[in-house]
């Protein structure tokens, strides 16, 4: 059963925390991709990776940090530096061009009290 | 910084009539404009694009419709139905440090009523 999966689905923490969400992978992708969605904003792109042991910033990619140490797995933290951290997190993955289609996760609901 | 502006933010239709959602962008690296649906609680799922050698494409009752000179371009879903009801994101391909990536819009909240 082939998909990309997300944990966990909603995520409580103190402010000042570091979280990780985790995001993985078993459709064979190269590209991986975290979004951010918040009301009214859309998906704004925080940080993706076209390759393993590779990635990029993306547009909001302040207070946040990834790594890709395999190929189906590409972590999210939310550090304490993220003014404004809760949101709707979605990971997505890809062949590996712009061109091919993104498949999303089923997205984490971060909250941060 | 490269935006793609979607309108309406919310759209309101009745049970068999048309929807019609529009994106406007500034500059794309290429022609690939993909339409994404999401329903609450989940992630979006790709419902159609299209691509540079045709300036419309239709899937059932979706059509994309692409007007280059303007850089503009629409989805149309014809006798919407209450199953409809989901937010829908327009993206474009821009070009950022020599990498290719997906800009969203904002996204249009559709509600179809019986």
């Amino acid at each position: 059963d082939g998909g990309i999966t997300q944990s966990p689905k909603y995520l409580f923490r103190k402010e000042g925390q570091n979280v990780t969400l985790s995001c993985e992978q078993n459709l064979n992708h190269d590209a991986m991709y975290w979004y951010r969605q918040d009301p009214g904003q859309g998906l704004r792109l925080i940080y993706y990776s076209q390759i393993v042991n590779d990635f990029q910033k993306g547009d909001i990619a302040e207070g946040y940090s990834v790594s890709r140490e395999k190929k189906e797995s590409f972590p999210l933290t939310v550090t304490s530096a993220q003014k404004n951290p809760t949101a709707f997190y979605l990971c997505a993955s890809s062949l590996a061009d712009t061109t091919d289609t993104q498949y999303f996760g089923p997205g984490t609901r971060l909250t941060v009290l | 910084q490269q935006q793609v502006k979607q309108s309406p933010q919310s759209l309101i239709v009745q049970k068999g009539g048309i929807s019609i959602i529009n994106c406007a962008y500034e500059n794309t690296a290429f022609d690939y404009f993909p339409w994404y649906q999401q329903f609450p609680g989940k992630g979006p799922a790709l419902l159609i694009a299209i691509r540079p050698d045709v300036s419309e494409k239709k899937e059932g009752r979706f059509t994309i419709s692409f007007n280059k000179s303007a850089k503009q371009f629409s989805l149309h879903i014809m006798d919407s139905q209450p199953g409809d009801s989901a937010t829908y994101f327009c993206a474009a391909p821009t070009t950022r440090r020599g990498t290719d990536k997906l800009i969203f819009g904002t996204g249009t909240r559709l509600q179809v009523f019986p």
